[in-house]
């Protein structure tokens, strides 16, 4: 089993819909996570750093489920321009961080 | 401010042969990572180093794979002998500091390799 697992995908949408990533992890140690989002043929960027209590960045929400060890990401109001694969990274306290294989989201016109 | 700076973008080269790969991380960064992308899956932490010294080398290949950060700023990563199956894009990453749970990681552009 993989340490750190994520929905396949693709997900394909239309404008404007709202649309959800999750993501398990293994390790009860992690300590920190994140969400990154990878542009085709780019580098990793950070999107969003999840906290215990969520949290939102405009129309970006991060939840975190210990004691059922995922995370998950929430897109509102999609736009084309979300378009990408979605990286979930699971932080131990050692600073050891994995990476989920990402999940690949096509917002249609 | 500077970002981490990779080179060269882009190497193919044969099966068997050798290549290096350089990074320059962001100024004043401890940490040093190196990820393997292969095409379609995340990137795979090949080896972490904590100013000149290796946090975390456990899944580096180490018969043909080795790496260093000399005066713990810039690093080489090098392959010797290539094999097909090393095709993927080499990221390196940089962070503040090892430990502080919440740093982000900064990421360069990335190496191409393609081995034929």
């Amino acid at each position: 089993r993989k340490e750190v697992e994520q929905d396949p995908g693709p997900f394909n949408v239309p404008e404007g819909a709202t649309v959800a990533f999750n993501c398990t992890y293994s390790n009860s140690a992690s300590q920190s996570f994140f969400w990154y989002r990878q542009d085709c043929r780019k580098e990793p960027k950070l999107l969003m750093s999840v906290y215990s209590s969520g949290n939102e960045d405009g129309r970006f929400t991060a939840q975190l489920n210990r004691a059922s060890q995922y995370i998950s990401l929430l897109i509102r109001d999609s736009k084309l321009s979300d378009s990408a694969t979605y990286l979930c990274v699971v932080k131990t306290n050692a600073g050891k961080s994995t990476f989920g294989d990402g999940t690949t989201l096509t917002v249609k016109p | 401010e500077a970002g981490v700076a990779q080179s060269p973008r882009y190497k193919i080269i044969e099966k068997r042969q050798s290549v290096a790969f350089w990074c320059n991380p962001i100024s004043g960064h401890a940490t040093l990572y190196w990820y393997q992308q292969i095409l379609g899956q995340g990137p795979k932490l090949l080896i972490q180093f904590q100013n000149n010294g290796v946090v975390d080398d456990s899944q580096l290949p180490k018969d043909r794979f080795s790496a260093e950060r000399l005066k713990g700023v810039d690093s080489t990563l090098k392959i010797q002998p290539a094999k097909l199956e090393d095709s993927a894009v080499y990221l390196c990453a940089s962070s503040l500091v090892l430990g502080a749970l919440d740093t982000e990681a900064f990421f360069g552009q990335g190496t191409r390799l393609t081995v034929v």
